[in-house]
């Protein structure tokens, strides 16, 4: 079974600066999809960002960019300019591209404060 | 853009009663999941269901059943409700079941058992 770690469970960072949250992963799949999801207060669900197993190239959306590392197995959220309204739970998780239907498993989540 | 329905947002209900949760996926998304999450945690996977079939069956107690219905939507019925059962159920759902597809989720069900 594929398992997701996240080894922060909280982390603070000054608006405007940068911060990195880590996750690493285990699975014995070749095809497979990683995402980081958002959980603000509200407790809603947003997608961030998500990477293909497949691609070399680290995806980035706007100001969250990945490191994805994929023989450490390791796929980091950099966070740039950080802003107040990114405060919240950030979860890493893992889906299998072999299987239909296939579930989306997820780390335990670090919680980000924004401090003004 | 349409987003995943989930019904109702707020349900609270005595210990051994039961409880129905709804799902209304996104347009033409045809794959429907289900996750618990207690204060504090992670989300749990507990059932998926892709074309109306049972696709993956994850920590689900013998106590819940679920269905997808033909026009796609999804509930989860719960029965002989414990206090542990109180948690946010979220639905999500995504198109043809494959993994480039995302999971979109929705609000999330607030269940309390007293």
């Amino acid at each position: 079974a594929q398992t997701v770690t996240q080894s922060q469970p909280e982390m603070s960072v000054q608006e405007a600066e940068t911060v990195t949250l880590s996750c690493t992963y285990d699975t014995s799949e070749s095809d497979y999809y990683l995402f980081w999801y958002k959980q603000p207060p509200s407790r809603q669900m947003i997608l961030v960002i998500r990477q293909e197993a497949y691609k070399q190239q680290n995806a980035t959306e706007n100001r969250f960019s990945v490191n994805f590392q994929k023989a450490a197995k390791s796929f980091s959220l950099k966070i740039s300019d950080s802003q107040l309204g990114d405060a919240a739970m950030y979860f890493c998780a893992y889906r299998s591209g072999e299987t239909s239907g296939s579930r989306l498993t997820f780390g335990e989540g670090t919680q980000l404060t924004v401090n003004p | 853009a349409a987003g995943v329905i989930q019904s109702p947002r707020h349900l609270i209900k005595e210990k051994r009663e039961t409880a129905t949760l709804k799902c209304y996926p996104i347009p033409r998304h045809d794959t429907v999941y289900w996750y618990q999450q207690g204060p504090g945690q992670d989300p749990q996977f507990l059932i998926s269901f892709y074309e109306k079939m049972q696709s993956d069956k994850g920590s689900i107690p013998d106590r819940f059943s679920a269905q997808q219905f033909s026009d796609y939507h999804s509930e989860l019925n719960m029965s002989s409700l414990e206090l542990g059962d109180s948690a946010l159920y979220f639905c999500a759902s995504s198109l043809t079941g494959t993994g480039d597809s995302p999971l979109h989720f929705g609000n999330g069900t607030r269940l309390t058992v007293t």
